[in-house]
């Protein structure tokens, strides 16, 4: 079957780095993208790797290794504001759909 | 350009019942995916419509059903009402299948 695996809660300090993790078993997919979903709110595009390798938006930084099978999203310089779930999932391309991580809560403390 | 808009917002239905939510999205963007979030939860694919097609369906009852109208406005239905369908139901649309705009969700309570 396919399914991506992402740790349920991450906390770092405001102002430090994080990195969250997704791991998938899945194979033929175009790309791996990122959403953010505030409490109460609707997931947000963040990234789409198409590609192995880094892609940089201001501060935050998407990578994906086809080879390892692993994907990650790398958020700088936290901000209270970056408190929110954050999933990747992958884009199964010629089915039209995508398959979902359960999410990462990430708490950011003070 | 507006936004994905989800109607009704909240919704509070009784077992056994029907319901009907609505999904407008994005000028121009054809395609429309509907999903089922619960608390802790990814996201669940329920099906994705493509002009006036589906063209791939999640693995969910056949009580779970959708269309596309022509103006690309989509609906889901969801007949016999169990407790467990209590969901926030979400709606995204897209226009080349990869970054998918989000509608805000109905939230759907079932008692």
């Amino acid at each position: 079957g396919q399914s991506l695996e992402q740790p349920s809660e991450v906390t770092a300090v405001e102002g430090a780095i994080v990195q969250i993790n997704c791991t998938y078993q899945t194979s033929g997919f175009y790309g791996l993208s990122w959403y953010q979903q505030h409490d109460g709110g609707a997931p947000t595009f963040l990234s789409y790797n198409a590609l192995d390798g880094l892609e940089e938006t201001g501060r935050f930084s998407s990578f994906l290794s086809r080879s390892d099978s692993y994907g990650y999203l790398l958020l700088q310089e936290l901000q209270m504001k970056d408190s929110a779930s954050y999933f990747c999932a992958v884009d199964m391309g010629s089915n039209y759909q995508l398959i979902w991580g359960a999410g990462t809560k990430l708490i950011i403390k003070p | 350009k507006a936004g994905v808009t989800q109607t009704p917002r909240y919704l509070i239905k009784t077992r056994g019942q029907q319901v009907t939510l609505s999904c407008s999205p994005i000028s121009g963007h054809r395609s429309v995916s509907w999903y089922q979030q619960t608390p802790g939860q990814g996201l669940q694919f329920l099906f994705e419509y493509f002009s006036e097609t589906q063209r791939n369906k999640g693995n969910f009852p056949g009580r779970f059903s959708g269309r596309q109208f022509s103006n690309s406005r989509s609906e889901m239905n969801v007949s016999t009402l169990e407790l467990g369908d209590s969901a926030l139901y979400l709606c995204a649309s897209s226009s080349q299948g990869d970054e998918q705009y989000f509608g805000p969700g109905t939230r759907l309570t079932v008692t």
